[in-house]
């Protein structure tokens, strides 16, 4: 069975500090994708990166990078000099082919609080 | 670009009434449609898709239906709402072959 755990509920931090949350996946399929999506207070979820299973090249973009490993079936987030406006709940996301593509199994969140 | 509609954003509602929300996304063509609920302290759990009009696959049963009248409108209804039919309903679309989903705004329901 698909199944992603992060196990941070909620993580506090002041800013300027770096912050990795934590993703940990479990699934049968060989091929699979990874998701991590930002859910500011506004509600919407905000599509931040897509990884594929064979690709564990981390992932760089401005102050975020994404560590894939494979091996602990892994796939980390870290915000380097986290910002107030990060606060938000973080959701780490598989998807499968039990049906249609594009159905996700979202772990249940890590909401980040960033202090001033 | 495409754009996600989703309608409204909060909503009253007494136990035992029925349940439209509306969903429209404009810009692309034969999208996959998704309907998320977030229920509270919970993740986001997959409630129904559709890969076409009029085709609908329920992944939870529950009090719910979903509907696609059209190839870019997504209609989720209920005929008789129950309290544990609160949360946060979010819809959401991919394009056909890719895996990312894109979502909406949401829907604050309270049912009381």
């Amino acid at each position: 069975a698909q199944k992603v755990t992060q196990a941070q509920t909620e993580i506090s931090v002041v800013e300027k500090e770096d912050v990795t949350l934590d993703c940990v996946y479990e699934t049968r399929d060989t091929t699979y994708y990874l998701f991590w999506y930002k859910q500011p207070p506004s509600g919407e979820l905000v599509f931040l990166i897509r990884r594929n299973s064979f690709d564990e090249q981390n992932e760089i973009s401005g102050r975020y990078s994404w560590n894939f490993q494979k091996s602990t079936s892994s796939f980390n987030f870290t915000i380097t000099a986290s910002q107030v406006v990060d606060s938000a709940v973080y959701f780490c996301a598989l998807s499968y082919y039990g049906g249609s593509q594009g159905n996700l199994i979202f772990g249940k969140g890590t909401k980040l609080s960033v202090k001033p | 670009s495409q754009t996600i509609h989703q309608w409204p954003a909060t909503l009253v509602q007494p136990v035992g009434s029925p349940l439209s929300l509306e969903c429209t996304v404009e810009g692309t063509s034969n999208p996959n449609l998704y309907w998320y609920r977030q229920a509270a302290g919970r993740g986001l759990q997959l409630l129904f898709y559709s890969v076409g009009i009029g085709q609908i696959s329920s992944e939870v049963p529950q009090n719910l239906s979903a509907s696609r009248p059209q190839d870019r409108q997504f209609i989720l209804s209920s005929k008789k709402l129950l309290l544990s039919d609160s949360g946060f309903y979010l819809c959401a679309w991919s394009l056909a072959g890719e895996t990312e989903a894109f979502f909406g705004q949401g829907t604050r329901l309270t049912v009381v």
